[in-house]
């Protein structure tokens, strides 16, 4: 079936440092993919996405570019704030209407002042 | 104002007692999901529902049940509880066809003794 795998985390950071998550999937056809955030304490809420090959999504200085030939879907950030602290979902969509969204596992994000 | 909206927030409870929690959704969505999340795991999905009185098995179904009644209402119920049902829950809402965006409540943490 299809999976969605992240980095390990958690990862630090220092506040104005470069983001690079790394997310990669398997799977058949050519799904949607997908940034999710967590803030503490609350649901999980889309960041962005991009829905065929070489499509960039962006939002809030996060970068995103759909790479078919590795199968990629890395979040980059040029420079991360105090408030970007989170947990960061990679997904993709699948199924009827392609609802379905298979997570990988999350990876917490702490930035440092 | 759009939301999804979970109840109780917390709940502590004992093995074998059943609960039940509510998920409302005021956006008039088809699609509507509960998910758990586990640390490590990610958030895999329970059960999930395309419209009013249709429901389906997602990957980790057992030991939950569904109804979808109304299309604004979507409940969790516990018939049985037991300790490896202890998780943080989270309903999920999208109109159909939308490509995997979905709106999260903010969240049931469930602990079962």
């Amino acid at each position: 079936g299809n999976s969605v795998t992240q980095m390990e985390g958690p990862v630090t950071l220092s506040e104005e440092a470069f983001l690079t998550i790394n997310c990669t999937y398997t799977a058949t056809g050519y799904p949607s993919l997908f940034w999710y955030v967590q803030y503490p304490g609350e649901g999980l809420q889309l960041l962005l996405k991009a829905t065929k090959a070489d499509d960039k999504g962006s939002n809030k200085g996060f970068e995103a570019t759909y790479r078919k030939e590795t199968t990629s879907f890395h979040l980059e950030k040029g420079s991360v704030q105090v408030s970007d602290s989170a947990v960061y979902f990679c997904a993709l969509s699948e199924g009827k209407g392609a609802q379905k969204l298979v997570f990988g596992q999350g990876t917490r994000l702490t930035i440092n002042p | 104002e759009a939301q999804v909206t979970q109840n109780p927030r917390y709940l502590i409870t004992v093995t074998g007692k059943k609960l039940t929690v509510t998920c409302s959704q005021n956006m008039n969505h088809e699609y509507m999901s509960w998910y758990r999340q586990d640390p490590g795991l990610g958030l895999r999905q329970i059960y999930y529902s395309m419209n009013v009185e249709v429901t389906d098995k997602g990957d980790v179904p057992e030991g939950y049940k569904v109804s979808r009644k109304e299309k604004r209402n979507f409940p969790l119920i516990l018939e049985s509880p037991s300790p490896n049902q202890t998780s943080l829950y989270f309903c999920a809402s999208s109109l159909f066809g939308d490509l995997g965006i979905q709106y999260f409540g903010a969240g049931t943490r469930l602990s079962v003794l």
